[in-house]
């Protein structure tokens, strides 16, 4: 298993500005996932982190507004960008050890933009 | 690709009465099976999984599931529930190419009442 920590836990932001979130696993893991859940809907996958290289976006999202970083095997940054109100979402953050394990998800990161 | 459909978007049940929950998976190749459990303000917590065996699943809290391939299903059930329950489910399947891809129904919302 694993323990994940997200910060922020919860932000109000304006719009037009970004916010960085933060992933800090307990341990060394091969695949790290940013997702979103807007207001009483389900998980939708934005991108899997990369250790060393770019991350890989789902359709829809794009590097420009969701640059992620994973400077290494335990840690990750998902940032929003020029954000508006459309981004006011609960963002997750889960890691999996390898195929057929499940991924286990951090608390989340409530966003709210006015 | 995948697909996951959760039937009910909500379900009340009363306190010790039992449950439940439908998921009823798509896919085109072989894939594992998960519920998880979202509590209010939490992160995604795994109930229990189906990666191969027995099609019988027990997971923690007093849940079990099934894994019906004929009817490509994975139904969640609870003999007696209680107001803790109180939560959001979601199915969720991955196929076993990928141990990056995992794919989230819309949930469902229990509601106990006492």
């Amino acid at each position: 298993s694993a323990v994940i920590s997200q910060k922020p836990s919860r932000d109000i932001c304006q719009r037009g500005t970004s916010l960085t979130i933060q992933c800090q696993v307990d341990s060394q893991v091969t695949m790290m996932f940013w997702y979103r859940q807007q207001p009483g809907q389900s998980l939708t996958l934005i991108a899997t982190a990369n250790q060393g290289s770019e991350a890989t976006y789902e359709s829809g999202f794009v590097i420009d507004k969701f640059p992620i970083s994973r400077p290494n095997l335990t840690f990750s940054t998902l940032t929003v960008s020029n954000m508006s109100p459309e981004d006011s979402s609960i963002y997750l953050c889960s890691v999996n050890f390898g195929r057929g394990y499940e991924q286990y998800f951090g608390p989340g990161t409530r966003l709210t933009v006015t | 690709a995948q697909s996951v459909t959760q039937l009910d978007s909500q379900v009340p049940v009363f306190e010790e009465a039992p449950v439940e929950l439908r998921c009823n998976y798509s896919s085109s190749v072989s894939v594992y099976l998960f519920w998880y459990v979202q509590y209010p303000n939490q992160g995604l917590q795994l109930l229990l999984k189906y990666l191969s065996g027995s099609t019988l699943v027990k997971g923690i809290n007093g849940f079990e599931a099934e894994f019906n391939k004929s009817q490509t299903s994975f139904h969640l059930r609870k003999p007696s529930v209680h107001i803790s329950d109180t939560a959001e489910y979601f199915c969720a399947v991955s196929p076993y190419s990928s141990a990056s891809k995992i794919i989230f129904g819309s949930g469902t919302r229990l509601s106990i009442r006492p």
